[in-house]
């Protein structure tokens, strides 16, 4: 009855090529967010669904591409994979998306990429 | 540019001691502060938060204080257990959906 779920856990790939990461959450929440932290460690936020609505879209390449089939899912797929791509992935949802109180990130356990 | 900074990278304390893990933020428009804590393999889980109309929010062995005017604040865990080695990430909000996060600083409590 994992709260937030991502799939695969680890993901090794070779540059180049297309590669998916999906995320599930089962709170009914409305919000989904996709976080990247790289190699020094900053979590940073990459994309924001409402209601399978963009929302936020921070200085990401195109090659990400968010695509969100309903509310308790977002997935991530990444075209032609590139080394600086390797990090490891957060999918997180919220309630409202405000961000305010009560309206905590849940965090999924991650996906680790590795591009060789 | 680093809106959130934690500035140790790491703290060792002793079972039963206090920990005080700090973070320094320069976006003025930060009115939503949030402390999450994170062990190996898993994702971030909220931990403890605080709005900027107040200066402490405790919650069990947790404090977290917050002085506006130096743009700081700490989280005090009182008294230190083994359970609580982990990495603790400060993150702030600005009034939006975004969340902006520290490094994060890992916390090793000593039995």
């Amino acid at each position: 009855d994992t709260a937030v779920s991502q799939t695969p856990k680890y993901l090794v790939t070779q540059m180049g090529n297309d590669k998916s990461i999906k995320c599930e959450q089962n709170l009914g929440h409305d919000t989904m967010y996709w976080y990247k932290q790289d190699s020094k460690k900053f979590l940073k936020i990459m994309f924001s669904y409402n209601n399978k609505e963009l929302i936020i879209n921070e200085t990401v390449p195109n090659r990400f591409s968010p695509k969100s089939p309903d509310k308790a899912h977002l997935n991530l797929h990444i075209n032609s994979l590139e080394l600086g791509d390797s990090a490891v992935y957060f999918c997180a949802s919220s309630p409202l998306g405000t961000g305010r109180s009560t309206d905590t990130q849940y965090f999924g356990p991650g996906t680790r990429l590795t591009v060789l | 540019d680093q809106q959130v900074k934690q500035n140790s990278p790491s703290l060792s304390v002793q079972e039963g001691r206090i920990s005080i893990l700090n973070c320094d933020y320069t976006n003025s428009m930060f009115d939503y502060f949030l402390w999450y804590k994170k062990y190996p393999a898993e994702g971030p889980t909220f931990l403890i938060s605080i709005s900027s109309i107040k200066d402490k929010n405790e919650d069990g062995r947790f404090t977290v204080f917050l002085n506006k005017s130096a743009k700081h604040l700490s989280l005090h865990i009182v008294p230190s257990q083994p359970g609580d080695s982990a990495v603790y990430f400060c993150a702030a909000n600005g009034g939006s959906e975004k969340l902006v996060f520290g490094k994060g600083m890992k916390l090793t409590v000593n039995p």
